[in-house]
C-alpha cells in the first residue's frame, strides 16, 4: 500500500512564525499535492508539484510556498504564520499521467495558529 | 473552471437504512468522477471512481453512475453500516490534468 507520512499530527504556532509542514511518500509518484481542509469548504489545492524542483501554484497559494528537493518529499512552508492559516492540512501523492490517477492522503497536520 | 457540488449535510441514518448522497459538476471537457471518504481522525482514501460515461464505480457496497446527460455522480449505499459514519467527499480531475476539484463534503452519521 501506498503510505504518504506527514510529520506532525498537530501543531500550535504562534502569530509570524515561520512554519514548516512535511510531508513524504513511498511509492516513488511523481505528484505531490498540499491542500487545506476547512469546514464547508471541501478541500482547496494550495500548491502542487509534478517533478523534483517542479512546483505550480494551487488554487490559494498566497502565504504559502513549498519545497521538492528529493521525490519523495514535498514541503509545505507558511513564511510567516497568520490566525486564518488555522486549518487541516492534507498532503497526497499520485502516479503520473492523465487525472485517471487517484490520490493517496496522509492523515493530515491540524495547524492552530495562536 | 471545473467545479462540483454535493448536497449538504450532515445525514443521519439508521443502520441499514438507504444512503444516497447527490453530487453533479461544471467541467468542460470530458472529467473522470471520483468518491473520496475520511473516517474520523484519518486522511481522505479513495472509496470508487468512474472515468466516462455510463460508467459504474462500485465498491463496499457503494456505488455511483456517471451520468453525462445530467452532470451527475450521486453515491448510493442500499444498507448503511454504523462503519460507514464518515465525511464523503466528490471530485473531479480533467483528463489532462491531475488536479482534483473537490466537493464541500458531506458528513454522514449511522445510528446502531
Amino acid at each position: 500500500d501506498v503510505k504518504v507520512t506527514q510529520s506532525s499530527r498537530y501543531l500550535v504556532k504562534r502569530t509570524g512564525e515561520k512554519v514548516f509542514l512535511e510531508c513524504v511518500q513511498d511509492m516513488d509518484h511523481e505528484n505531490m499535492f498540499w491542500y487545506r481542509q476547512d469546514p464547508g469548504l471541501g478541500l482547496r489545492l494550495i500548491y502542487f508539484s509534478y517533478d523534483v524542483k517542479m512546483k505550480e501554484k494551487g488554487d490559494i497559494p498566497e502565504g504559502y510556498s513549498v519545497s521538492r528537493e528529493k521525490k519523495e518529499r514535498f514541503s509545505l512552508i507558511l513564511e510567516s504564520a497568520s490566525t486564518n492559516q488555522t486549518s487541516m492540512y492534507l498532503c497526497a501523492s499520485s502516479e503520473s499521467g492523465t487525472g485517471n490517477s487517484p490520490l493517496h492522503f496522509g492523515n493530515g497536520t491540524r495547524l492552530t495558529v495562536t | 473552471g471545473d467545479s462540483v457540488t454535493q448536497m449538504e449535510g450532515p445525514v443521519t441514518l439508521s443502520e441499514e437504512a438507504f444512503l444516497t448522497i447527490n453530487c453533479t459538476y461544471t467541467a468542460t471537457g470530458y472529467p473522470s468522477l471520483f468518491w473520496y471518504v475520511q473516517y474520523p481522525g484519518e486522511g481522505l482514501q479513495l472509496l470508487l471512481k468512474a472515468t466516462k460515461a455510463d460508467d459504474k464505480g462500485s465498491n463496499k457496497g457503494f456505488e455511483a453512475t456517471y451520468r453525462k446527460e445530467t452532470t451527475s455522480f450521486h453515491l448510493e449505499k442500499g444498507s448503511v453500516q454504523v462503519s460507514d459514519s464518515a465525511v464523503y467527499f466528490c471530485a473531479l480531475s480533467d483528463r489532462n490534468d491531475y488536479k482534483l476539484s473537490f466537493g464541500a463534503g458531506t458528513t454522514v452519521t449511522v445510528r446502531a
